[in-house]
């Protein structure tokens, strides 16, 4: 069974700062895909980035961007010029590639952009 | 698109009644997830459909949950009766398709945030 752990419960920066999320995962898939997905006070679940895991090169979407370290089972996740309105819950997922779709989520972060 | 549409937002019920939550996934998707987040647990998925049939259902804690599918622009999870334990946020996603080897975002609902007392 794959596991997801973020080790940090809760986070805050300053605006405008970078802010680096951290996130590990355990399987014994070689192919599969993460993501990081952000819930803020609203509650609705939304996907920031998503990762296969048999290309090298680390996504980026605008101000965010992963650090994908396949051996080490490690995906952080970058906020540059970090927003009020990034401030959410942040939750980083596993997916393994074919059969189920899956989702398993690890326990979040809760990020805050202080003003 | 509205988007996939849950309801209520929220429900406050008492031990043992019946709670019955609704989802409906975006026009076109053939796939429906239903996941629960709680404090303890996190996120988890409950139950997935594919084309209206129950594809995996491992994740539903206990008989006292039931979730079904009619047709492909509703679903229901129900719960009876209802425990204080299961107060939680209940949320639905729906997907384009759930072959394998596709990738294929699941869009997720607003939720319904269930309380038992």
């Amino acid at each position: 069974a794959q596991t997801v752990t973020q080790s940090q419960p809760e986070m805050s920066v300053q605006e405008a700062e970078t802010v680096t999320l951290s996130c590990t995962y355990d399987t014994s898939e070689s192919n599969y895909y993460l993501f990081w997905y952000k819930q803020p006070p609203s509650r609705q679940m939304i996907l920031v980035i998503r990762q296969e895991a048999y290309k090298q090169q680390n996504a980026t979407e605008n101000r965010f961007s992963v650090n994908f370290q396949k051996a080490a089972k490690s995906f952080s996740l970058k906020i540059s010029d970090s927003q009020l309105g990034d401030t959410a819950m942040y939750f980083c997922a596993f997916m393994k590639h074919g059969g189920a779709q899956k989702l398993v989520f690890g326990q979040g972060t809760r990020l805050t952009i202080n003003p | 698109d509205a988007g996939v549409i849950q309801s209520p937002r929220h429900e406050v019920t008492e031990m043992g009644q019946e709670v019955t939550l609704r989802c409906k996934p975006i026009s076109g998707h053939n796939s429906l997830f239903w996941y629960r987040q709680t404090m303890m647990r996190g996120l988890e998925l409950l139950i997935y459909f594919n084309n209206n049939v129950p594809i995996d259902d491992s994740g539903m804690p206990e008989d006292r949950f039931s979730a079904k599918m009619p047709n492909a622009s509703f679903s229901t999870l129900k719960i009876q009766p209802s425990e204080p334990r299961d107060s939680a946020v209940y949320f639905c996603a729906s997907s384009l398709d759930s072959r394998p080897n596709s990738y294929n975002e699941q869009f997720f609902g607003p939720g319904t945030r269930l309380t038992v007392l």
